[in-house]
């Protein structure tokens, strides 16, 4: 079964640095391309960004560029979203996704979301 | 930057049918991807590429794509169809979310 499983729920401090991961199974992960999608609470969906697990190639969202980074290490099978300095308007839930083939396909398959809660 | 417009709710009675629309400029010349998402669930991909279902979504999901709207179809709404929906395009190597739509069954 293709799953992508994240990591658990986190609860920080501004100013502190966070990585959270999203672990593939059931498929070749160096295949596809895996985004990042974030929903601030009771708001719609916001894109931050892609990655090719194959070679690492990476495009962030403008609004995310420089916010944030998006890796993988394909030899785990896992993605990762990360944070050098959280800010409070950094909470919400994560989601991981992976693209279909096509370059503007949809994401077909989707992890079952991190929540993030920064707060001092 | 792109954007796609959707009204912020649509009813329906239960056993009728739901439309809900997804506007954008000449979004008919790309391609659309709508997915669900019921409360504290993540999405769902429910059509892709306009009016592709996934296997196991039901063939009451149809969807279209012309001009300035795209459109997704429910046809004989059930309760278990009430969530938000998202439409989402391609623009420019960038993922462009739709403001989403809740759909309430009466």
């Amino acid at each position: 079964e293709v799953q992508l499983v994240q990591s658990g729920a986190e609860v920080k401090k501004p100013g502190e640095s966070l990585k959270i991961s999203c672990k593939a199974s059931g498929y070749s992960f160096t295949t596809y391309w895996i985004g990042w999608v974030r929903q601030m609470p009771g708001k719609g969906l916001d894109w931050m960004g892609i990655i090719y697990p194959a070679d690492s190639d990476t495009r962030y969202s403008p609004s995310f560029q420089g916010q944030v980074t998006i890796s993988a290490d394909k030899s785990i099978s896992t993605a990762y979203l990360q944070w050098s300095s959280l800010k409070a308007s950094d909470t919400a839930m994560y989601y991981c996704a992976r693209r279909g083939f096509g370059e503007v396909d949809a994401y077909h398959i989707w992890g079952q979301g991190t929540m993030v809660t920064v707060s001092s | 930057s792109y954007e796609l417009t959707q009204p912020l709710s649509v009813s329906v009675a239960l056993g009728q049918t739901a439309r809900i629309t997804c506007g954008g400029n000449n979004i008919g010349s790309k391609n659309v991807h709508w997915y669900h998402q019921k409360p504290g669930q993540a999405p769902v991909l429910v059509l892709y590429r306009d009016s592709h279902r996934p296997s196991g979504i039901p063939e009451r999901f149809s969807g279209s794509n012309s001009g300035s709207t795209a459109t997704l179809t429910i046809s004989r709404a059930q309760a278990g169809d009430e969530a938000d929906y998202y439409c989402q395009v391609w623009d420019t190597s960038t993922v462009v979310f739709g403001t989403g739509t809740k759909v309430t069954v009466l």
